[in-house]
């Protein structure tokens, strides 16, 4: 069982272009990671969510957690080629240890 | 500090033969995380450490895989014998368990073609 979901599974845009992609579980986390991933390279951490409803923003992109911690998404502003690449997002259950990752999105942004 | 670091980068045997994928965590991380990603099955974890102890090991396909943490600061993953479908691209992370939630760092990655 798949816990949590992501979509769209693949997304390619024009350069300048805004998108939204989305993170979507039936299960309640403590915190949600999202992470950005290059071809040839592993996940980079960008952000951390913890408090349902919580809003941060990492220059061009913006991160919600869900009011009932069990959805996510992420929003790029002016989309550039830079932001290519595969965005996985990672629930963790309150004392789990672990965290469970989506399939991700991949994204490509076309000049 | 120079983050997770794995070797081999790549790796190419035939099946049958063993392997051993290394990786030393970030000094100070306690937790430290295996990961294999394909295609399609994406990001599976195999197994995860907690202060060099095995916490959760459902994730390793077979007694084919095993993994080791003697100390904090190093921990291989081995598979013997190999087989063409353990190809995949294998991660290690490694977490400090910060306060609000489990912060991985990945390493590069190594790439695992088994003939």
């Amino acid at each position: 069982t798949q816990l949590l979901e992501q979509s769209p599974q693949f997304l390619s845009i024009q350069e300048g272009e805004n998108l939204t992609v989305y993170c979507n579980s039936s299960s309640v986390f403590s915190s949600l990671q999202w992470y950005r991933q290059e071809p040839g390279e592993g996940p980079v951490l960008l952000v951390t969510v913890v408090t349902g409803g919580e809003v941060k923003k990492l220059k061009r992109l913006t991160f919600q957690f869900g009011d009932a911690r069990k959805d996510s998404s992420l929003h790029i502003t002016a989309a550039q080629p830079g932001d290519t690449g595969l965005y996985l997002c990672a629930g963790a259950r309150t004392n789990a240890g672990k965290s469970t990752f989506g399939d991700g999105t991949t994204l490509t942004v076309k000049p | 500090d120079a983050g997770v670091i794995q070797s081999p980068r790549h790796e190419v045997t035939e099946m049958g033969q063993e392997v051993t994928l290394r990786c030393k965590p970030i000094s100070g991380h306690n937790s430290l995380f295996w990961y294999r990603q394909t295609m399609m099955r994406g990001l599976e974890l195999l197994i995860y450490f907690n202060n060099n102890v095995p916490i959760d090991d459902s994730g390793m396909p077979e007694d084919r895989f095993s993994a080791k943490m003697p100390n904090a600061s190093f921990s291989t993953l081995k598979i013997q014998p190999s087989e063409p479908r353990d190809s995949a691209v294998y991660f290690c992370a490694s977490s400090g368990q910060a306060g609000g939630g489990i912060e991985q760092y990945f390493g590069p990655g190594t790439r695992l073609t088994v003939t």
